[in-house]
């Protein structure tokens, strides 16, 4: 079975400051990994994939994640943060054929001008 | 961009009352999702369909949710009777066929049920 464990519920960064996101993952096959974006009253966004390809992988709107085998960790950065960026980010694991995509709890991200 | 398209956004509904949502996924995804995600959670999956057929409903509480594609496209979500604790959004999304390792799923925005 596969999973993911969000880190902090809730981050909170200043506009213009690094934003980092962290997931962690479990998963007994060579996994692919997600993050989501949601805002409020929405469905999911994707904000970018890993499919085993490079290890780093940039998404939209100046969001990238790198995958480490070695500590199962696949975080989101952001060098810059904007105040658009406020909203909940979602990291997922799936197998090879998407039937057992499974969704962390969710990062609840602030922006404060 | 193609969207996955629900309805209705928001439900009200008293408890044991019958409730139904509809889903209508982006044309060729054959690979359609339900999920539930409660408020400050990530989203659980409650049925899965490849085409007509359901793949995954090992989450589905069977006792009161039923789920149909009945031709492959669009798909109905139903909940008979409804309870509180059924209070959430309920998403859908679809992507192409199982086995296609680049396909990321494409989510509807959504109906929020609230029952009463």
């Amino acid at each position: 079975a596969q999973s993911v464990t969000q880190l902090g519920s809730h981050v909170s960064v200043s506009e213009g400051a690094l934003v980092l996101l962290r997931c962690n993952y479990s998963s007994s096959v060579p996994p692919y990994l997600f993050w989501y974006v949601q805002y409020p009253n929405q469905g999911l966004q994707l904000l970018l994939k890993y499919t085993s390809a490079a290890t780093l992988v940039k998404g939209i709107n100046g969001f990238e994640a790198e995958f480490k085998k070695s500590e199962t960790s696949f975080h989101l950065t952001k060098p810059s943060a904007h105040m658009s960026d406020a909203a909940e980010y979602f990291c997922a694991v799936s197998s090879y054929n998407n039937n057992d995509m499974r969704f962390g709890a969710g990062t609840r991200l602030t922006v404060k001008p | 961009e193609a969207e996955v398209a629900q309805s209705p956004r928001y439900k009200i509904t008293e408890k044991s009352q019958a409730v139904a949502f509809w889903c209508d996924p982006i044309s060729g995804h054959a690979t359609l999702y339900w999920y539930r995600q409660i408020l400050g959670q990530g989203p659980e999956l409650l049925v899965q369909f490849q085409d007509e057929s359901v793949v995954d409903d090992s989450q589905l509480p069977k006792d009161r949710f039923s789920a149909e594609r009945l031709k492959g496209v669009d798909s109905t979500l139903k909940i008979q009777p409804a309870e509180l604790g059924d209070s959430a959004m309920y998403l859908c999304a679809s992507s192409l066929a199982s086995g296609r390792t680049n396909s990321p799923l494409h989510f509807g925005n959504g109906t929020r049920l609230t029952v009463t």
